[in-house]
């Protein structure tokens, strides 16, 4: 079975300030895609990065940067210096297989504050 | 218009009532798919259109009935629902049903069931 944790419910920081999302996944499939997803309060999911499970290199585009860790079954998100944009619900996704069985992380609520 | 778009964005409906839920992707992709999304849970993923073949049926009750004319509109047909089906119904897109291709999202319809 394939199962995503995301363990932080909410994060508040001040503007400028670093923040980590942790995201820990489970599965038995050897090939596997990770995804996060950003939700502002408009609604709609932006995807924001894709890796796949055999590519371990590290991320980064612009302010965001992801950390995979297949060692530790661990895609962790980062923003630095952040900005009240933002804020959002982010949600780290995996498919393993078959697309049909994507599961959704709880999503981590991010606020940053002026 | 672009990207996927759904409508109506809010609905609020009895529990005797009849209605549907639209929504259209201009992306040229060949899937679809609802999701739901409900408080304080992870996104739900319901049913799954891979070139207008329905690939997916997450154990949805037949109070909620799909239909995908073809690739671009999406239609969730609703009747007979009931309070615990309150949430926000979200629609994605993705070039396939393969678990390779990130997922597009609208906006979502947040529905009310009183």
């Amino acid at each position: 079975a394939q199962k995503v944790t995301q363990a932080q419910t909410e994060i508040s920081v001040v503007e400028k300030e670093d923040v980590t999302l942790d995201c820990v996944y489970e599965t038995r499939d050897t090939t596997y895609y990770l995804f996060w997803y950003k939700q502002p309060p408009s609604g709609e999911l932006v995807f924001l990065i894709r890796r796949n499970s055999f590519d371990e290199q590290n991320e980064i585009s612009g302010r965001y940067s992801w950390n995979f860790q297949k060692s530790t079954s661990s895609f962790n998100f980062t923003i630095t210096a952040s900005q009240v944009v933002d804020s959002a619900v982010y949600f780290c996704a995996l498919s393993g297989d078959n697309n049909n069985d994507m599961r959704f992380g709880a999503g981590t609520r991010l606020t940053v504050k002026p | 218009e672009t990207g996927v778009t759904q409508t109506p964005r809010h609905l609020v409906m009895g529990m005797t009532n009849k209605k549907s839920l639209k929504c259209e992707q201009h992306l040229g992709h060949n899937a679809m798919y609802w999701y739901k999304q409900s408080a304080k849970k992870p996104l739900e993923l319901m049913f799954v259109y891979n070139f207008k073949e329905q690939t997916e049926n997450n154990s949805v009750p037949s109070r909620f009935s799909p239909e995908c004319p073809n690739s671009s509109h999406l239609f969730l047909h609703l009747h007979t629902l009931q309070p615990e089906d309150s949430a926000l119904y979200l629609c994605a897109s993705s070039q396939s049903d393969s678990p390779y291709y990130e997922q597009y999202f609208g906006p979502g319809t947040r529905l009310t069931v009183t």
